[in-house]
């Protein structure tokens, strides 16, 4: 199986809201509403922010929210704050009953 | 909320075997609800979902990996386990111990442990 594809790096200013795209095929992203997102910290563990495409846990910031179209989904965080500044992973369940990441997008707040 | 903490060694010599526990507290392994999931993240890199297990023993592995990985849960000690067989550098790696239900998001995670193959 091959890892998703997300960009490498992003960028935004406070306030500002910026997008990430994870892109897989119809084999996993594109075949099921089972993507997830983690925020990962320097030095944390990862956490989960959306799953499920769209859903947020408890606790999690409305200011991030999930979607997906054909065989991308997308990870959307708005009033971008200095504390966002992480790296960000995409999730997927697939065809083959096995779990599969992308290969992380660093956010950074200028 | 679940707590997840894994534990083993540290360091593990080329072509032996790694072998880490996780221990869960604040919730039954045999609850029925979850599955139960190793992840590795090398020094620098991004996730690599390693497998999952059912509280049955049903398991779900890595293509790539399945050859060398084995994951076991222990009810009456509400822990499950993760071997890898013939590590090399490349296995190198922080791993955790995570949780999920069927098909979903990895919900609760352990701090991670620092996994060093070198003779």
């Amino acid at each position: 199986q091959s890892a998703l594809t997300q960009p490498a790096s992003v960028s935004g200013s406070p306030g500002q809201s910026i997008t990430i795209s994870c892109t897989g095929t119809s084999s996993d992203v594109g075949g099921y509403n089972y993507v997830s997102w983690y925020q990962q910290h320097p030095g944390k563990a990862p956490k989960l922010i959306i799953y499920d495409v769209s859903n947020r846990p408890s606790g999690v910031s409305n200011r991030f929210s999930g979607s997906k179209s054909g065989n991308t989904a997308s990870l959307t965080i708005s009033g971008l704050q200095a504390e966002d500044e992480a790296d960000y992973y995409c999730s997927s369940y697939t065809s083959s009953s096995t779990g599969v990441f992308g290969g992380g997008t660093k956010l950074t707040v200028l | 909320q679940l707590q997840l903490q894994e534990s083993g060694p540290g360091l593990v010599k080329p072509s032996e075997t790694l072998s880490l526990t996780c221990a869960v507290s604040g919730g039954s392994i045999s609850s029925g609800y979850y599955y139960w999931a190793w992840i590795r993240q090398p020094p620098g890199k991004g996730l690599e979902w390693i497998g999952s297990i059912y509280y049955s023993g049903s398991t779900y592995y890595n293509p790539s990996l399945k050859s060398r990985v084995t994951i076991s849960v222990d009810t009456s000690k509400n822990q499950f386990s993760l071997k890898l067989s013939s590590v090399t550098a490349a296995d190198t790696a922080l791993y955790y111990c995570t949780t999920h239900p069927p098909y979903s998001g990895f919900d609760s995670w352990g701090q991670g442990t620092l996994v060093t193959v070198s003779s």
